[in-house]
């Protein structure tokens, strides 16, 4: 079964500091890999998707990401952190073969300080 | 292009009681989803339509939970009768296809007491 560990609940970072969020995925077959945002009692909006064309991923924001498959992870970084990124972030890994639905690890906080 | 629609935005009600959900997709989006985030978790999906056909129900309480997308396009979840643990925000998203990227609801917030 397919499944991620995002490690750390909560992160905290000062403005103009890098953001590194990580992701861990555990799947038999290569998977898709996305991570999400979202704010304060809004849905989920995508930042970016990992489908195999390239193992580096630009999203929006200034956020990408690193599909690295010999350590199963997929970590989120973002150079310069912005007040505006403070956020719940979620990654998600899906079966490409099976066509399943998307599942979401337990989210990772992000608090930016001035 | 307008987004997924989901009302109502927060519902109120006591346990035993049934609640219902409505979502519109995304014009000409095939695949829809619903899933319950509980506060501090991420999203769990409950269930997943292809048109108007079930592809995966495995996670839904199916002895309380219900759901159903009549004609392929709006979708609805009904709970009855309602627990406490059923308190959460339940999302609904959707997609051009099953490995396109979902668009999501602003999710509805429900409160069980």
């Amino acid at each position: 079964a397919q499944s991620v560990t995002q490690l750390g609940s909560h992160v905290s970072v000062s403005e103009g500091a890098l953001v590194l969020l990580r992701c861990n995925y555990s799947s038999s077959v290569p998977p898709y890999l996305f991570w999400y945002v979202q704010y304060p009692n809004q849905g989920l909006q995508l930042l970016l998707k990992y489908t195999s064309a390239a193992t580096l991923v630009k999203g929006i924001n200034g956020f990408e990401a690193e599909f690295k498959k010999s350590e199963t992870s997929f970590h989120l970084t973002k150079p310069s952190a912005h007040m505006s990124d403070a956020a719940e972030y979620f990654c998600a890994v899906s079966d490409r073969q099976a066509g399943t639905a998307l599942i979401f690890g337990k989210g990772t906080t992000l608090s930016v300080s001035s | 292009e307008a987004g997924v629609a989901q009302s109502p935005r927060y519902k109120i009600i006591e346990k035993r009681q049934s609640v219902a959900f409505w979502c519109n997709p995304i014009s000409g989006h095939a695949t829809l989803y619903w899933y319950q985030q509980i506060l501090g978790q991420g999203p769990k999906l409950l269930i997943q339509f292809q048109n108007n056909g079930v592809v995966d129900d495995s996670q839904l309480p199916k002895d309380r939970f219900s759901a159903e997308r009549l004609k392929g396009v709006d979708s609805t979840l009904k709970i009855q009768p309602a627990k406490l643990e059923d308190s959460a925000v339940y999302l609904c998203a959707s997609g051009w296809s099953s490995d396109s990227p979902l668009h999501f609801g602003n999710g509805t917030r429900l409160t069980v007491t």
